[in-house]
């Protein structure tokens, strides 16, 4: 079973406007990770939260991270047409393993 | 570095064949994983290894071998293809220091 889930599944914006999307997790994470995948391609990594950080920033993307509500955001402000790709939270347990949600899949329209 | 590389990138089996998908790295991580994706869905963890000679299953191992004889190289074998086994595969790798995951870019396989 997946460890983080998504939400929402798809969200469609305009050039210009922010992107939020969330993730909730069950077990207990060392760090959590967002992943983009462009249409067809491999997954890319984005930027890591470690479980005793708050918020992350990286450009125009910003990562919150509340190991309280197990649960994770990531902002994407000022979209442009190129970030459209699915989002994916992988979580960093103690297996060592990265367990992937099901993805957001993002749309920014010109 | 080329990073992570799969071949091949597209192939179609009959039921019952069998085939091998190649994942080699060169980045000298020791962690390697295979997963699949199917559509609407994240990636499902199939085998992974923490280093040459030791592999592990994942969530969804059956039908599936893998071997780790080199740090390098991790092929995935497919020993009697199903049509449930239609996805497209990913193998990824990362450094034991290093949390970061790379990821090839993928193999389209159909199972008919």
């Amino acid at each position: 079973s997946q460890q983080g889930e998504e939400d929402p599944q798809a969200l469609s914006i305009q050039e210009g406007e922010n992107a939020t999307m969330n993730c909730s997790y069950k077990t207990s994470i060392n760090n959590l990770q967002w992943y983009r995948q462009n249409s067809g391609r491999g997954l890319v990594h984005l930027i890591l939260i470690r479980s005793n950080e708050r918020e992350k920033h990286s450009g125009r993307l910003r990562v919150t991270l509340d190991t309280s509500k197990k649960s994770s955001s990531l902002l994407i402000t000022a979209s442009r047409a190129a970030d459209t790709a699915s989002y994916f939270c992988a979580t960093d347990g103690s297996a060592r393993q990265l367990t992937f949600g099901s993805g957001t899949q993002l749309t920014v329209l010109p | 570095n080329a990073g992570v590389t799969q071949t091949p990138k597209f192939q179609v089996l009959k039921t019952g064949q069998s085939m091998t998908l190649q994942c080699a790295q060169d980045m000298n991580h020791e962690y390697m994983s295979w997963y699949r994706q199917d559509p609407g869905m994240g990636l499902r963890l199939i085998h992974y290894s923490v280093g040459a000679g030791i592999t592990d299953q994942g969530e969804v191992p059956n039908g599936y071998n893998v071997s780790r004889s080199t740090t390098e190289d991790f092929p995935l074998r497919l020993l009697s293809a199903a049509p449930s086994q239609t996805s497209v595969y990913f193998c990824a790798s990362r450094g034991t220091g290093n949390t970061e995951q790379y990821f090839g870019p993928g193999t389209r396989l159909t199972v008919t």
